[in-house]
């Protein structure tokens, strides 16, 4: 069965800090990979996904850059962090191509920026 | 834009007391619509996908379904560990690609 790793689980940085966060997903070959952010009183936002390896879209201008170095692995970095980059942020992966990408999601990483 | 309403935003019931949790969205080129369950301080839980109107899903006491505007998740004779945030998200395509729109959820508290 598919599983999906996300660490760590919490996290306090200091303002101007970098951040890496990571995700991998075992038991499926390149499934579509997603970084989203959840803020207190807000909806899901998503923020990168991808389709395959070295291929990241971006949804929001921001700080926060992604990456996918290897087919089952995704990474959230900033190289300065900012007081409202925090949040809870999730990483969710699906499968296929001309299905909805309804995802899985990972256990989260709460992000306290100070 | 699309976009994405659950309603109401927060719901008391007691125990054994049906209800119903209400999505209404506006997406472009509607390829599905998804359910999660959402503890405090996890990830969101998938429950139902629906992909076209008239269609219903059932999981023990919950039952969604989808007209093309809206989406119902049913509660029947909720119990306390039924306590949750219910997050909707209908998938669209928007720009070519398909994406997920999540609304902000109903917080769900069942008393004892």
């Amino acid at each position: 069965s598919q599983t999906i790793h996300q660490w760590p689980a919490t996290l306090v940085q200091p303002v101007g800090s970098p951040l890496s966060l990571e995700c991998t997903v075992e038991g499926t070959s390149n499934p579509n990979l997603y970084w989203y952010r959840q803020a207190a009183g807000r909806g899901l936002q998503l923020l990168f996904y991808s389709v395959g390896i070295g291929q990241i879209s971006s949804e929001v201008p921001q700080n926060l850059s992604a990456s996918r170095p290897q087919d089952r692995q995704f990474i959230l970095s900033s190289k300065k962090l900012l007081l409202s980059d925090s949040g809870f942020y999730l990483c969710a992966w699906s499968v296929g191509t001309g299905v909805p990408p309804g995802g899985y999601f990972g256990a989260g990483t709460r992000l306290s920026v100070l | 834009e699309d976009q994405v309403t659950q309603s109401p935003e927060a719901l008391r019931l007691q125990e054994g007391e049906s209800s119903s949790l209400n999505c209404s969205y506006t997406v472009s080129g509607l390829r599905g619509l998804f359910w999660y369950r959402q503890d405090p301080g996890k990830g969101p839980e998938f429950l139902f996908t629906l992909y076209s109107a008239g269609e219903e899903k059932e999981k023990e006491r919950l039952k969604a379904t989808l007209t093309k505007k809206e989406s119902f998740l049913h509660i029947t004779a909720p119990k306390p560990e039924d306590s949750a945030t219910y997050l909707c998200a209908p998938a669209g395509t928007q720009g070519g690609s398909e994406k997920l729109v999540f609304g902000k959820g109903t917080k769900l508290t069942v008393n004892p």
